[in-house]
Formats: C-alpha cells, sequence, structure tokens
C-alpha cells in the first residue's frame, strides 16, 4: 500500500521567512514524488516533481530514500506563494495517492 | 489548447435529478480522469479512461456513470445522489495511462456540486 503524509494542516509564516513544507510517505518500491498546489481559485497544478530536480518559483524539493521523505523548501516566501500543497506520490504508472495537504499562508 | 475545460461550473441539483458533467481537452491525450475533492480534503480518483475505454473504477457508487464518447470528451452522469456527494469534481487528462510510466496529469477548474 502507499500512503503519503503530510503533518501540518496550515503553516503560517512571515514573508521573506524560510519555508518548509513536509512530505513523508511509506511504498515499498521505488516511487516517484511531486508537488502540487492549488492556489485560490485556480486549478490543482504540478509544482514539482522529484526526477527532474528543478526548482520551480524558487521551491525545491529533495527525495530521501532514507528517511522516505520529500520536503518542499523555499529560502524566501513570498506573498503569492500562499496556497494549498499537496504532496503526491505514484507507486508505478499514473495512480497518484496524494497527501492530506497543508495551506500555506503568508503573512506581511 | 492546452487547457482542460470543464461545465458547468456550479451544479446544484436534487436527490431526484439526473445531471451530466462535462470535460473536454484538445492536447491529443489518450488518457482522463475522474476525482472527487471534499472540502479542504485531497483529490480522491473515482475512474480512469484510457483509450476510451474504462481501466480504474475505485469502488465508485453506480450512481455516478462515467462515459468517454470519444478521445477529448468526458462526461460524468448523475442520477440519484445524496447530499454526501455535493464536492468538487475535478476533471484530468494525460498522454497516456501509465502502468509503470508516470505521465503529467492536466487538471480541469472543476465543477463545485451541490445536491440539496
Amino acid at each position: 500500500a502507499q500512503r503519503v503524509t503530510q503533518p501540518e494542516k496550515l503553516l503560517s509564516v512571515f514573508k521573506g521567512a524560510p519555508v518548509e513544507l513536509k512530505c513523508n510517505y511509506s511504498y515499498s518500491g521505488s516511487p516517484e514524488l511531486f508537488w502540487y498546489v492549488q492556489y485560490s481559485r485556480q486549478r490543482l497544478q504540478l509544482l514539482l516533481r522529484h526526477i527532474s530536480r528543478e526548482s520551480i518559483k524558487g521551491f525545491t524539493a529533495d527525495l530521501n530514500k532514507g528517511e522516505t521523505s520529500f520536503h518542499l523548501k523555499k529560502p524566501f516566501a513570498q506573498e503569492e506563494d500562499s496556497a494549498m500543497y499537496y504532496c503526491a506520490l505514484a507507486g508505478g504508472g499514473n495512480k497518484l495517492t496524494f497527501g492530506t495537504g497543508t495551506q500555506l499562508k503568508v503573512e506581511l | 489548447d492546452t487547457e482542460v475545460t470543464q461545465t458547468p461550473k456550479h451544479l446544484v441539483m436534487g436527490m431526484t435529478n439526473k445531471k451530466s458533467l462535462k470535460c473536454e481537452q484538445h492536447m491529443g491525450h489518450r488518457a482522463m480522469y475522474w476525482y472527487k475533492q471534499k472540502a479542504k480534503k485531497p483529490p480522491e480518483l473515482m475512474f480512469v479512461y484510457s483509450y476510451e475505454k474504462l481501466s480504474i473504477n475505485e469502488s465508485v457508487p453506480s450512481r455516478f456513470s462515467p462515459e468517454c464518447p470519444n478521445s477529448s470528451l468526458l462526461n460524468l452522469h448523475l442520477h440519484a445522489l445524496q447530499p454526501e456527494d455535493s464536492a468538487l469534481y475535478l476533471c484530468a487528462s494525460s498522454q497516456f495511462y501509465g502502468v509503470k510510466t508516470h505521465y503529467e496529469q492536466y487538471f480541469g477548474p472543476g465543477t463545485r456540486l451541490t445536491v440539496t
């Protein structure tokens, strides 16, 4: 079985502060991990996937197989980063398992 | 056209009504998905169509009936729904449905359904 855990329902940070959204997963094989973002009144969209190793909008995420984690990080939070963030796992192919989500609120 | 579109945006229906949700994409994708998303919860997969054939049904009640008339269009027919079926229904598409390879899913804006 595959499982994704996001321990924080809400994360509130000040503008310019570092951000770390936590994600842990459980899967017996080699998973693909993703971060999806849902801005207010906008559609769910892919932010990052671990195999691409990109930095998108200043966000990065590193897959740590030893700790089974895929935390999302950004050194300096911006107001426009406020959104719901979902960590997701694909154990094989296109069937995605989403975590429960973390609402990020960036305060001025 | 690189978007998934969904109609209607909002739908209110009674428990005895029959209605349909529509999803369309013109990206040439051969896999299409229906998800259900309750407020402040993650999306839950309902159905997957691959090459216009139903590939996955996640034990969804029969009051939800999907249909894929062609490669660009996906419908969700609703009948005799319950108030607890009120949710945001998301459609998504991907180039293919991968069993071992993941293809990026593109999501529509959703239809917000209220069952009274």
